[in-house]
């Protein structure tokens, strides 16, 4: 199984709403990612657990909440969002390196994404 | 991470080789070079990556200059299934924690011509 699972595959919410989107992997990778990704831009990163801990967070607004309850599931609570928070959010996962792991693949798998649209 | 620059975009016909060039001036020793793919409204999709050989697998092959500041990613035998944005990322390996990035530059766009 290599697949990264992301629910659900759109959703249409207002600014005064709370929404959570969902992501899932088995394949026993340590870190996962968050993006968001506007049209016709790259991915931006939002943020990465390493061993579920919060690793980086990069100065995202705080109306997005991010959770990792278990190694394999990783939310991103959403609440207040403004109509420029539309976008494709995806999610990622990796194995994360030892010390001699120079050939480990370590490349991350990518959900299809979250398409967000805020009304 | 080091900087990368890529052309906006290329054009290649169905059946020859695609060659994506890579900048990546700012390398560090320890940094490899990533490529990802991501098709249209589909998620990223990992390509290949090494550190200072070329690499070859299924998908496509990746050399790197001797210096280490470019790389050509090829696609023997593009088809139009290949058209997609390319991305060419540097990162050092992800041993987790405040190294654990993976950004993204502004990619090639590389359609595939019938």
């Amino acid at each position: 199984d290599t697949e990264v699972t992301q629910t659900p595959k759109h959703l249409v919410m207002g600014m005064t709403n709370k929404k959570s989107l969902k992501c899932e992997q088995h394949m026993g990778h340590r870190a996962m990612y968050w993006y968001k990704q506007k049209a016709k831009k790259p991915p931006e990163l939002m943020f990465v657990y390493s061993y579920e801990k919060l690793s980086i967070n990069e100065s995202v607004p705080s109306r997005f909440s991010p959770e990792c309850p278990n190694s394999s599931l990783l939310n991103l609570h959403l609440h207040a969002l403004q109509p420029e928070d539309s976008a494709l959010y995806l999610c990622a996962s990796s194995q994360l390196a030892g010390a001699s792991a120079e050939r480990l693949n370590t490349e991350a798998f990518f959900g299809q994404g979250t398409r967000l649209t805020v009304v | 991470d080091a900087k990368t620059t890529q052309p906006t975009s290329m054009d290649c016909a169905e059946g020859r080789a695609a060659n994506l060039p890579c900048n990546h001036s700012t390398i560090s020793g320890n940094e490899y070079v990533y490529w990802y793919r991501q098709i249209h409204s589909q998620g990223p999709q990992y390509i290949i990556h090494g550190l200072k050989n070329n690499e070859t697998n299924e998908m496509a092959s990746l050399i790197i200059t001797e210096d280490r500041k470019s790389s050509t990613l090829i696609l023997p035998h593009a088809t139009l299934r290949d058209t997609a944005v390319y991305y060419c990322i540097v990162r050092i390996m992800n041993y987790g924690g405040a190294t654990n990035k993976l950004i993204f530059g502004t990619g090639t766009l590389l359609a595939v011509q019938p």
